[in-house]
């Protein structure tokens, strides 16, 4: 029983640079979250899935940033034209149903993307 | 919007000893739920233990418990008989219960737990 991976765990970009995190929930879980954690903070709602739906987009924090679940698993999270002010801690979470707000959502352990 | 507020960067505490963590929040909503979460250095973020807002009863799991008081908008977490294994970063995070499971996490800023043999 794997739990969510996270992939790459480090990513260092020069300013202006395309990135790709991609998250691997467990395996049939519907519900998929992406969160930001800066350096000293909790964790910020980015973006959430139920199977392949993108259903709520609202914290994404710019048009640069991008997420998408195409067959309801694997998911990635796009930033374009990185700042340094991206530089954070990009954590996954699934959880095993939709509809269920009691529902346990299990982490990955992040992507520490450094933006220089 | 909801906010978490957690008013203790950091709290220290002997091996063996009790130690209690602080967590206020702000909401309109009657229904919801409340979390708190164990982020040790550099491994992934586990529950720790969960609230509903109905339930009258405080929630705990072996060790650890909470003292929910819904009037104050108040959740603190009681860890007792304190292990190393326990230092880590807690956050308190709430979930409201109107979007049906499609409403993300809002977390607290933190707090840095030390254990001290």
């Amino acid at each position: 029983g794997a739990g969510v991976s996270q992939s790459p765990r480090y990513k260092v970009a020069k300013r202006g640079q395309d990135v790709a995190l991609r998250c691997d929930p467990i395996s049939g879980h519907v519900s998929l979250f992406w969160y930001q954690q800066a350096l000293g903070q909790g964790p910020e709602f980015l973006t959430y899935f139920q199977n392949e739906a993108q259903l709520d987009k609202s914290g994404l924090p710019s048009d640069r940033f991008f997420a998408e679940r195409p067959e309801g698993s694997v998911s990635t999270l796009k930033i374009q034209r990185t700042q340094q002010e991206d530089s954070a801690v990009y954590l996954c979470a699934s959880s095993f149903r939709s509809g269920m707000s009691t529902d346990t959502q299990y982490f990955g352990p992040g992507t520490r993307l450094t933006v220089l | 919007a909801q906010t978490v507020t957690q008013s203790q960067p950091e709290m220290s505490v002997q091996e063996a000893e009790t130690v209690t963590l602080s967590c206020t929040y702000d909401t309109s909503e009657s229904d919801y739920y409340l979390f708190w979460y164990k982020q040790p250095p550099s491994r992934q973020m586990i529950l720790v233990i969960r609230q509903e807002a109905y339930k009258q009863q405080n929630a705990t799991e072996n060790r650890f418990s909470v003292n929910f008081q819904k009037a104050a908008k108040s959740f603190s977490l009681k860890i007792s008989d304190s292990q190393l294994g326990d230092a880590a970063m807690y956050f308190c995070a709430y979930r409201s219960a109107r979007g049906g499971g499609a409403d993300g996490l809002t977390f607290g800023k933190g707090t840095h737990l030390i254990i001290q043999p």
